[in-house]
Formats: C-alpha cells, structure tokens, sequence
C-alpha cells in the first residue's frame, strides 16, 4: 500500500526564517511526487512535479528535491505570503493511468511578520 | 479562462437527502477526479473516470454515485447512503499517458448536513 507521511504538522516561522518540510513515501514505483499548496477554503495549487531521485525544481522562494525515499520543500527566506499548507503526493508506476494520487495530511506553515 | 469550475460553492443537505455537486472542466483534459478532504487527513479519491461513460471507485466510493456523459462534465451525488458527508469536496482534472499526470484541482465544494 504507498503511504506518505509529512512532518512536521505544523510550522511557525518567522518572516526571513529559511526551513525545510519533509515528505516520507512508501510507493511500489514512482511515477511521480507531486507538491502543492492549499490556502484555507481553497482547492490545491500545483507547485512542482519530481520524478526520479536526484531531481531538483524552484519556483520564487521554494526549492524541491527527490531522494528514493523522500522529497523536501524548501523555503527559503520566507514571506508571510507563503503562509498555507502544503500538501505532497504520490503517484505509483503499478496504478493504472488515471488512478489518482496518493496524499499526504499536509504541513500547516505560518509565516509570521 | 481555463479552468475547473465547482457549483455550488456551500451546500447543505438535510439528513435522507440526494445532493449532486456540479464539476466542469475546459482543459480538455481525458481524467476527472473527485477527491474528498476532512479536517486533519490527506485528500482521499471518491471516483475517477478516463473516458465518457466510463468510471471507476476509488478509495472511499461507498455512498457516492458519479456519471461522465460529457468529457467537460463529471457531477458527483451524495446518496443518503454516505453517512458522514459533511466535508469538503473537490473535483479534478488531467491529462493521460507518459510520466506522472499532473492533477488540476477545482476551487471545491462544502457540504454540510444539517
């Protein structure tokens, strides 16, 4: 069964504090992992896409990378903006093509002033 | 604009009530998705479908019915089979074929039994 664990639930940090969140998978083949955002009451925004081990995306302030076992999002020099949760998934190579994606809980950030 | 549009925004269901979420997509995208999310856990897959007339249950289908007659269209009811609706829904889209397929997701539904 593919599993994805994030840690840490939540994070505090403050305007200017770089950090990292992480994102544990158990996958029978990778496919692809995929990070997005979510603001409160809103659906997921696509960040990046990663699909093999070594890989590495930016966008602005976040930075992805993909180990054979995990991945992390890292924030550099937040602003309050970026305050959302996280959300990471995966998609295994045994599903079928349109099988959906596995989620984690999600990593509830809060950048403060 | 490109996109995928959920209706209505909140809804509320009364207890023994059918309930269908509307999901419309103009990406022409082949897969539509929907995915519900309570407070505390990941997105968990209700159906999916890849093709017109055609869908498949995904993790949690129980109480839930879709249809695909229209490639844009994917409606999703709440039965009153489902006996914890109250959450929030969100409906999604891709492409198929090569390397993973990014999911698009709506802008979601709340459904709240009263």
């Amino acid at each position: 069964e593919d599993q994805v664990t994030q840690s840490p639930e939540a994070l505090r940090l403050q305007e200017g504090e770089s950090s990292s969140l992480n994102c544990s998978y158990t996958v029978s083949g990778l496919r692809g992992l995929f990070w997005y955002r979510q603001d409160p009451g809103k659906g997921p925004e696509f960040l990046f896409t990663l699909y093999s081990a070594g890989e590495e995306k930016e966008k602005e302030r976040l930075k992805a990378t993909l180990t054979k076992k995990e991945s992390f999002l890292h924030i550099t020099a937040p602003k309050p903006e970026d305050s959302a949760t996280y959300l990471c998934a995966v998609q295994a190579s045994s599903g079928g093509g349109a099988d959906g994606l596995t989620f984690g809980k999600g990593t509830h950030l809060i950048i403060q002033p | 604009d490109g996109g995928i549009t959920q209706s209505p925004k909140y809804l509320f269901r009364k207890e023994g009530q059918n309930v269908t979420l509307s999901c419309e997509q103009n990406l022409n995208h082949d897969a539509m998705y929907w995915y519900r999310q309570d407070p505390g856990q990941g997105l968990r897959l209700i159906y999916y479908s890849q093709i017109v007339n055609d869908f498949q249950k995904g993790d949690i289908a129980e109480g839930y019915s879709v249809s695909r007659e229209k490639k844009e269209s994917f409606p999703l009811t709440v039965t009153s089979a489902q006996k914890n609706p109250t959450a929030f829904y969100l409906c999604a889209s891709s492409i198929l074929g090569g390397l993973g397929n990014t999911i698009y997701f709506g802008e979601g539904s709340w459904l709240t039994v009263v």
